[in-house]
């Protein structure tokens, strides 16, 4: 069966300070990956998705970038956090030979900037 | 741009109402609507998905709308129980490859 893991689960870090948020998929090939942003009260904002190796789509200007050196392995990073990064950041992934149309979330990182 | 919007943000209601709860887009181009469930500080949990040409799906006690033309559907719950106190969270997908949220209706079921 697939799953998808994310880490750390929670994450306190100064401003100014570099971020790298790991997301892995285990049991599929080729899916699709994506970075959500959760603020406070909000829904869920897209940030990034993946459709393969190498290929990063972003949907909103900001602070990070992602990465997918691997096909199982996305990667949210930023060189200078900002107060504003604060939020709870989900991995997603859909496809992988499955149905594209239906995104399998992971359990998301707390990231408080200070 | 895709604009999804739920309806209402909160709900309370005592154990064993049926609800409703409403979600609403801008585009009708639609390929899909997804309705998730989310517990305080955890990932977002599948609940029911509807393509484009289907009207409903239905899953125990849940039962899921959709009227592309106008841009809505809707999740209801059949005999709330306390387990369904939650953040539900609708999304629409344009192309398959992209997914836009709404911001969530928090659901407190009162035993």
């Amino acid at each position: 069966s697939q799953t998808i893991h994310q880490w750390p689960a929670t994450l306190v870090q100064p401003v100014g300070s570099p971020l790298s948020l790991e997301c892995t998929v285990e049991g599929t090939s080729n899916p699709n990956l994506y970075w959500y942003r959760q603020a406070a009260g909000r829904g869920l904002q897209l940030l990034f998705y993946s459709v393969g190796i190498g290929q990063i789509s972003s949907e909103v200007p900001q602070n990070l970038s992602a990465s997918r050196p691997q096909d199982r392995q996305f990667i949210l990073s930023s060189k200078k956090l900002l107060l504003s990064d604060s939020g709870f950041y989900l991995c997603a992934w859909s496809g992988g030979g499955g149905r594209r149309d239906i995104q399998y979330f992971g359990a998301g990182t707390r990231l408080s900037v200070l | 741009k895709q604009e999804v919007t739920q309806i209402p943000a909160a709900l309370s209601v005592p154990e064993g109402e049926n609800l409703v709860l409403n979600c609403s887009f801008t585009d009708s181009a639609i390929y899909n609507l997804q309705w998730f469930r989310q517990d305080p500080g955890k990932g977002l949990t599948s609940l029911l998905l509807i393509q484009s040409s289907q009207r409903e799906q239905t899953s125990g006690r849940l039962n899921a709308s959709l009227d592309k033309s106008s841009g809505r559907s809707t999740l209801y719950i059949a005999a709330s129980q306390p387990g369904d106190s939650a953040t539900y969270l609708c999304a629409v997908s344009n192309t398959g490859n992209q997914f836009y949220f709404g911001t969530g209706t928090s659901l407190t079921v009162i035993p």
